[in-house]
């Protein structure tokens, strides 16, 4: 039963460039969470998708960032014009259908540096 | 602003020691907190949680405690291990938040001397 399937682990772009993340949930969750982290921080809350539908995006940036998690497929988050301020490590999180936050499974992260 | 804060950035202790990591939260209403651990180059392994309605839960070697009444958290671990350093995050369930919208405190460094 694989975890929490996160890729790539490391991404480096330019600035103006767009940056592509993308998560796996644990086989048979429905719930994906993406947190970003800054050095020497805790993680912050960004966005809250089931399938097909975002729940919650109240911690994402109105502009440049979006996120998806489509019927098929791994959730995705979008960066487009990264800026040096994006560079940070992002962590995506998975539970079962219905479960609280007790229930999060987190991934290994993707780094991104912006250059 | 930040809800959720920690006193004591790093931590050392020696092997078999016991350790007590500590949190400070902000928001009253707030009902329910996690622990996690994050090793070097992973996400958060989930601990140990606790509701509001609890002053203490006990798991394996870890204790969590509840204080209310100063909205004060701590993270006990007994008997200390080589394989506990990490840094640790306490975690509020964000109020009236959507599920899976934690706020994390900034973190303590665990490490622990053989």
């Amino acid at each position: 039963n694989a975890g929490v399937m996160q890729n790539p682990r490391h991404l480096v772009r330019r600035r103006g460039q767009e940056a592509r993340l993308r998560c796996s949930p644990m086989k048979g969750h429905s719930h994906v969470y993406w947190y970003r982290q800054l050095p020497e921080e805790g993680l912050k809350f960004m966005v809250y998708l089931q399938k097909e539908n975002i729940i919650d995006e109240s911690g994402m940036p109105k502009e440049r960032f979006s996120a998806e998690f489509p019927k098929e497929g791994p959730s995705i988050l979008r960066i487009q014009q990264v800026v040096r301020g994006d560079s940070a490590a992002y962590f995506c999180a998975s539970s079962p259908s219905g479960q609280g936050p007790e229930k999060l499974f987190f991934g290994s992260g993707t780094q991104l540096s912006v250059l | 602003g930040e809800s959720v804060g920690l006193h004591l950035p790093t931590l050392s202790v020696q092997e078999g020691d016991n350790s007590i990591i500590n949190c400070a939260y902000s928001n009253s209403a707030s009902d329910y907190f996690i622990w996690y651990k994050q090793e070097s180059g992973k996400g958060p392994q989930f601990i140990i949680d606790i509701r509001s309605n609890m002053d203490k839960r006990q798991g394996q070697r870890v204790t969590v405690l509840l204080n209310k009444t100063v909205k004060h958290l701590s993270l006990q671990i007994a008997a200390t291990q080589p394989g506990d350093s990490a840094v640790y995050f306490c975690a509020e369930k964000n109020y009236g938040g959507s599920q899976g919208n934690l706020i994390f405190g900034k973190g303590t460094k665990l490490s622990v001397k053989p």
